[in-house]
């Protein structure tokens, strides 16, 4: 089964600071990799989701990269805001009917 | 499009009840759904896939007996927690496969909070 991994747990930024995060994966044989973002209390939106055979995907001032040899995906926001402030998960399907695999998440902290 | 929806958003129970969750795809048909239930600081933990028309298929360690699951049409599953104690307090969110081009693709519920009390 795949094993997801998020670095670091908790991040906490001035506002207008890039911010990245980290995903890793086990099994690179990956269809694809969402990203999504939690409120407290809330369920999930999906924020970016690359296929397999992309390396990059960019929404606004999201952009994802996907590494599948090196089993890593990396979420890059740009000039945080204090709107930004969530978790952060990323999820890999484990199985051929689309099961999910997620990461424990990153929680995300924008200072005013 | 591919809104999906959760009823109740949250729910307080006397232990030993039975509670039953809504999960519906709005404007899209959705063959297959999935539950997901999250502690609190935790991650989501896929409890079963929800494929309309047939059996749920659970993962390991979940039980089938306590937490029934219907898809009986293409825009509506249902989770029951079944004889429900506090250690079934948790939140409990709903995924649904995308239509067409969105198909890999999950788009999820907004959640809902049990407390059995």
């Amino acid at each position: 089964k795949q094993e997801v991994t998020q670095i670091p747990a908790a991040l906490s930024v001035p506002e207008g600071e890039n911010l990245v995060l980290n995903c890793s994966f086990t099994d690179s044989a990956i269809y694809n990799l969402q990203w999504f973002r939690q409120d407290p209390g809330k369920g999930l939106t999906s924020l970016l989701l690359i296929q397999s055979s992309q390396r990059e995907q960019t929404s606004g001032r999201l952009n994802a990269s996907l590494d599948k040899s090196s089993g890593r995906s990396t979420l890059y926001i740009a000039a945080s805001q204090p709107g930004d402030s969530a978790t952060y998960l990323c999820a890999v399907p484990f199985s051929n009917d689309y099961k999910l695999s997620f990461g424990a998440g990153t929680t995300v902290t924008v200072r005013a | 499009g591919a809104v999906v929806s959760q009823h109740p958003s949250w729910v307080i129970c006397k232990s030993g009840t039975s509670v039953k969750i809504e999960c519906r795809s709005l404007d899209f048909q959705a063959t297959t759904m999935f539950w997901y239930r999250q502690f609190p600081k935790q991650s989501l933990m896929l409890m079963a896939t929800s494929n309309e028309g047939s059996k749920a298929t659970y993962e390991q360690g979940v039980e089938k007996d306590k937490f029934l699951i219907n898809h009986a049409s293409l825009t509506l599953s249902t989770l029951t927690v079944t004889s429900a104690h506090p250690e079934d307090s948790s939140f409990y969110i709903c995924s649904a496969r995308g239509p067409g081009g969105f198909r890999d693709e999950q788009f999820f519920g907004p959640g809902t909070r049990l407390t059995v009390l």
